[in-house]
């Protein structure tokens, strides 16, 4: 079964640093590209970012409200993804979703994880 | 960037009724497209993708049209438990966008 188990979310003042993790079981992780997603509260779904897998160079795209200040990584010996998030500001604040897709590359998501919740809030 | 714009963005609907919901595209993505159900407090379902495919478990009452810019998700006849928020994304080209989403709510 195909698990995906955010974490590392919490408070974090304007400005300062976070880094998510996202956990994978079930599948070969190296062989997919993994997305983040963000939902704001009440609000609706935001792309936050991609990368590629190893097979298709590993590269990262980035949604532009985020472009410069989060970073997407992989640790395929650990089947987990990061998001580091930089210079964070309060319209940061939302619940982060990780996603695979349906193959490699796809931007269909098919499977989400339970999300994790980052407030950006002094 | 490819602006997804979907309507209504929210609809009363009573069990039975026939829904459809209408999602358009800035540009053309042909049929790059992708619909998702959310429940409250939960992770959003992929429904439909490549405009018309049905996911795997996902009721035939669900179902996709449309290419280029126009689109459409249909519940032939809602059950009661389909009312959720309904979003659609667009996977032609980065960065990836979602519209708005639209709300079926119990008439």
């Amino acid at each position: 079964e195909v698990q995906l188990v955010e974490s590392g979310g919490g408070l974090v003042q304007p400005g300062r640093s976070l880094r998510l993790s996202c956990t994978a079981s079930g599948f070969t992780f190296g062989d997919y590209a993994m997305s983040w997603v963000r939902q704001a509260p009440g609000k609706g779904l935001e792309w936050v970012g991609f990368i590629r897998s190893k097979a298709y160079g590993g590269t990262t795209e980035y949604a532009a409200s985020v472009k410069g200040r989060f970073t997407i990584s992989r640790d395929d010996s650990k089947s987990i993804a990061y998001l580091q998030m930089n210079s964070l500001k309060t319209e940061d604040t939302a619940v982060y979703y990780c996603t695979r897709g349906l193959y490699d590359s796809s931007g269909y998501y098919n499977y989400w994880g339970q999300g994790t919740l980052v407030t950006v809030s002094s | 960037d490819i602006q997804m714009t979907q309507s209504p963005s929210s609809v009363s609907a009573s069990v039975g009724d026939r829904v459809t919901i209408t999602c358009r595209a800035s540009q053309g993505i042909s049929s790059w497209l992708a619909w998702y159900q959310q429940k409250p407090g939960k992770a959003p379902k992929l429904l439909i993708y490549a405009a018309s495919s049905l996911q795997s478990g996902v009721p035939s009452r669900f179902s996709g049209s449309g290419s280029g810019t126009d689109f459409t998700l249909t519940i032939s006849s809602l059950q009661p438990e389909d009312f959720a928020t309904y979003y659609c994304q667009q996977a032609n080209s980065f960065p990836r966008t979602f519209g708005g989403g639209t709300k079926v709510e119990i008439k």
